[in-house]
């Protein structure tokens, strides 16, 4: 089962920023919070990783509590291309780690 | 970011018949890969992880002798649907995990129609 929990949909408008809330309250110390993003119809793409340092790349930022225990992505100007289904995973370092997905949430990016 | 190709993007085949997937890494080696399903409006579903080099290990409720694994190199695994039903109508998603970064790159998927 997903160790995290999301809400099933969002939107906002374009050129906003979307921020996205993740809950993973049983996190363990040495499981990172991982996000992907799956655009309709295509295989998932990875967006970002963190463990508990806010981390920022390209794509998006992540934030983590100070406990950890929820994150949020934020993705800083959305744009319709964003609308796609994110996924917040919590797994252990290490390219052999599965990744087990929950539902996700659904963003609608709306012009 | 590394690149991971599954060939066909979809297939339709009859009832009773067998279908190969395959997913390749296209520019690193991957001694592991992940095999997942998704039916519509649910989410990815692992169905096994892909070993190069040795068996394939199944999540629960997955019929191995049905979804046969094959990861014959660093770069190639393929997943063999046999006997085909209408039920295993489906996309096949897979992916594989970079050495160097550990995030997992996945394929554009495969949408199997068995009629």
């Amino acid at each position: 089962d997903a160790k995290t929990t999301q809400p099933p949909s969002m939107d906002c408008a374009e050129g906003r920023a979307a921020n996205l809330p993740c809950n993973h309250s049983t996190i363990s110390g040495n499981e990172y919070v991982y996000w992907y993003r799956q655009i309709h119809s295509q295989g998932p793409q990875y967006i970002i990783h963190g463990l508990k340092n806010n981390e920022t790349n390209e794509m998006a930022s992540l934030i983590i509590t100070e406990d950890r225990k929820s994150s949020t992505l934020i993705l800083p100007h959305a744009t319709l291309r964003d609308t796609a289904v994110y996924y917040c995973i919590v797994k252990l370092y290490g390219a052999n780690s599965k990744l087990t997905f929950g539902k996700g949430i659904t963003l609608s990016v709306r012009p | 970011g590394a690149v991971v190709s599954q060939h066909p993007s979809w297939v339709i085949c009859k009832s009773g018949t067998s279908v190969k997937i395959e997913c390749r890494s296209l520019d690193f080696q991957a001694t592991t890969m992940f095999w997942y399903r998704q039916f519509p409006k649910q989410s990815l579903m692992l169905m096994a992880t892909s070993n190069e080099g040795s068996k394939a290990t199944y999540e629960q409720g997955v019929e191995k002798d049905k979804f046969l694994i094959n990861h014959a190199s660093l770069t190639l695994s393929t997943l063999t649907v046999t006997s085909a039903h209408p039920e295993d109508s489906s996309f096949y998603i897979c992916s594989a995990p970079d050495r160097v970064n550990t995030e997992a790159f996945f394929g554009q998927g495969t949408r199997l129609t068995v009629v």
